[in-house]
């Protein structure tokens, strides 16, 4: 069975610093690894995804995440946060659905809360 | 834009009343999803649609419906709704495989008074 675990509940960063939020996932086959960030009050929007292309993933917002099956993480990472980033971040692996069709069934990790500070 | 749009953003409702949430998408994607979260939690799915066939998630109460009339809608509908279930609810569409994202609306968040 697919799952993700993401390391960290809160992370608190002061403006124009790194960074990291970490994700570890566990799957039998080749996974597809996406990250998505959600505002107070708003819906999941996609960072970025991973689907067994290029190991280092570029996303939006100056966001990036490294596939590295050998330590079967995804960790996203980010040069100089800013304060608009402050949000909830999810690691989400998809699993195949049985039934209809080829369907993604999102697997979320525990979500990471990033504080920035001024 | 290309989008999904929920409606409506606020819904409050009293103890037992039914209630219906709508979603629609302009993705003309196949597949439809409907997700439950509530405060601090990771969303959980509750169904989906792929066209027309509804596929129920194992522990989603029967107090929980949906409607899918045509590919661009979809509706949640909850029977005789309880404290336990206010929470934001949040519909998605995708383009069927695994490797496809999925795209949100902003979610209904939902009051039971």
């Amino acid at each position: 069975a697919q799952s993700v675990t993401q390391l960290d509940s809160h992370v608190s960063v002061s403006e124009g610093t790194p960074v990291l939020l970490r994700c570890n996932y566990s799957s039998s086959y080749s996974p597809s690894l996406f990250w998505y960030v959600q505002h107070p009050n708003k819906g999941l929007q996609l960072l970025l995804k991973y689907t067994s292309a290029a190991t280092l993933v570029k996303g939006i917002n100056g966001f990036e995440a490294e596939f590295k099956k050998s330590e079967t993480s995804f960790h996203l990472t980010k040069p100089s946060a800013h304060m608009s980033d402050a949000a909830e971040y999810f690691c989400v692996v998809s699993d195949l659905v049985g039934g209809s069709g080829n369907t993604g069934k999102l697997i979320f990790g525990q979500g990471t809360t990033l504080q920035v500070k001024p | 834009d290309a989008m999904v749009i929920q409606n409506p953003r606020y819904q409050v409702t009293q103890f037992g009343k039914p209630v219906t949430l709508s979603c629609s998408q302009t993705l003309n994607h196949n597949v439809m999803y409907w997700y439950q979260q509530k405060s601090s939690q990771a969303p959980k799915l509750l169904f989906h649609y792929y066209d027309k066939d509804f596929n129920n998630e194992a522990d989603t109460p029967d107090n929980f419906q949906s409607r899918r009339p045509n590919t661009s809608f979809c509706f949640l509908d909850i029977r005789s709704p309880g404290l336990g279930d206010a929470a934001m609810y949040l519909c998605a569409t995708s383009q069927g495989a695994s490797n496809q994202p999925q795209h949100f609306g902003d979610g209904t968040r939902l009051s039971i008074l």
